[in-house]
């Protein structure tokens, strides 16, 4: 049980257009998601903290009108990296926070998605 | 501002062996601690956490770590390695049970 999914997997895109990356709670629902980024050889670094049904916490330094979150239903959240350039080229990862449930206040991550800009 | 260090970024040891994968952390405020692990193609797992209860705290797989307060420590540690343990292992801090910062991870290799 507490499964997360993310769509896709990996991604290429070229300078410019924007992508949207997927993360689904499969198996139980999450008031609150989180969005990280993991350059090379780096840690996963919190990105923004998604609620259902309100705007999303952006962390210092993360633009929010780059990265639009949209936390629509208990089980959806999406990250849209706009006009993205390769310097945005990283692997992000999402984590659903169980609301309820035996295991609670436990954060569940997806698999992560591998976006390259070229 | 909390911070974590895990010191080797690879560490490699023998089946049977005992595994150490050590992290530091800095906080100024009690922590909470984590060790998560991930497999390939695989989103990251608890192992364990600490949260202010005993200070041994025992996770899946064998796996079990102490927290040091003296010494800022929270190192993870198995008995005996197993292949199937050969993975990425992260550690983290968190003030709270949400926001958490993440170490820049450990890769364990398992020679048989």
């Amino acid at each position: 049980g507490a499964v997360v999914s993310q769509h896709p997997s990996w991604v290429i895109c070229k300078s410019g257009t924007s992508v949207k990356i997927e993360c689904r709670s499969l198996d139980f629902q999450a008031t609150t998601m989180f969005w990280y980024r993991q350059f090379p050889k780096q840690s996963l670094m919190l990105m923004a903290t998604s609620n259902e049904g309100s705007k999303a916490t952006y962390e210092q330094g993360v633009e929010k009108d780059k990265f639009l979150i949209n936390h629509a239903s208990l089980t959806l959240s999406t990250l849209t990296v706009t006009s993205a350039h390769p310097e945005d080229s990283s692997f992000y990862i999402c984590s659903a926070w169980t609301s309820g449930g035996p295991r609670y206040n436990e954060q569940f991550f997806g698999p992560g998605t591998r976006l390259t800009v070229l | 501002a909390q911070s974590v260090t895990q010191l080797g970024s690879h560490v490699s040891v023998s089946e049977g062996a005992l595994v150490l994968l050590r992290c530091n952390y800095s906080s100024s405020v009690p922590p909470y601690l984590f060790w998560y692990v991930q497999y390939p193609n695989q989103g990251l797992q608890l192992l364990l956490k600490y949260t202010s209860a005993a200070t041994l705290v025992k996770g899946i797989n064998g796996f079990e770590a102490e927290f040091k307060k003296s010494e800022t420590s929270f190192h993870l540690t198995k008995p005996s390695a197993h292949m199937g343990d050969a993975a990425e292992y992260c550690c983290a801090v968190s003030d709270r049970l949400e926001k958490l910062t993440f170490g820049t991870g450990t890769r364990l290799t398992i020679i048989p």
